[in-house]
């Protein structure tokens, strides 16, 4: 059975300062996807790759995929109140396998 | 360009009466996802359409869940009886891709509808 685990379940910050947020999981995934997901409102794609090893920015966001394809991580650079905000990974193990969500980091980054 | 549109967004119903929530996805997106949210954990999917038909409805609690997309556009999802478990979001997305390399699509997420179930 595919699992996604994401660490750590909660976090509150002050604004400006940088924090990682992890995912991981004992099989290997074909794509890892990272959403955010504001209170209310329905998850919002961030990124997604495909490669072991590969990483990618948005803006302050860096997001790297493990070089099994078993975890991923996401860091952000002096976060904003703006940053506040459920964060999902989601991952298929193949292309044929329907896409499975994490529990979620939940992010609060105080003014 | 028109987001996902879902209603109710809230409705709160007694345990064994029937509830009914509607999607509408962004125009021209062939697949059709129900997800349930239960409060502190990640969406899990109910159910996968392609056009007006079923992909994937393995985790879909068919004795009591029913969903349809009749005409390939909106969709109904459907609770009868509805029990205390149930009490969730209920988000609805959808994507433009075929749906057969699923881990790259990206999936536009509606609102959702909160469900209390008392």
């Amino acid at each position: 059975t595919q699992l996604l685990e994401q660490s750590p379940q909660f976090l509150s910050i002050q604004e400006g300062e940088n924090l990682t947020v992890y995912c991981n999981s004992s099989s290997v995934f074909s794509s890892l996807q990272w959403y955010r997901q504001e209170p209310g409102e329905g998850p919002v794609l961030l990124v997604t790759v495909v490669t072991g090893g590969e990483v990618k920015k948005l803006k302050r966001l860096t997001f790297q995929f493990g070089d099994a394809r078993k975890d991923s991580s996401l860091h952000i650079t002096a976060a904003q109140p703006g940053d506040t905000g459920l964060y999902l990974c989601a991952g298929a193990e193949t292309s044929y396998d329907k896409v499975i969500f994490g529990p979620g980091t939940s992010l609060s980054v105080i003014p | 360009e028109a987001g996902v549109a879902q209603s109710p967004r809230y409705k709160i119903i007694e345990k064994r009466q029937s509830v009914a929530f509607w999607c509408n996805p962004i125009s021209g997106h062939a697949t059709l996802y129900w997800y349930q949210q239960i409060l502190g954990q990640g969406p899990k999917l109910l159910i996968q359409f392609q056009n007006n038909g079923v992909v994937d409805d393995s985790q879909l609690p068919k004795d009591r869940f029913s969903a349809e997309r009749l005409k390939g556009v909106d969709s109904t999802l459907k609770i009868q009886p509805a029990k205390l478990e149930d009490s969730a979001v209920y988000l609805c997305a959808s994507s433009f891709l075929a749906g057969f390399n699923r881990g790259q699509e990206t999936q536009y997420f509606g609102p959702g509808t909160r469900l209390l179930v008392l």
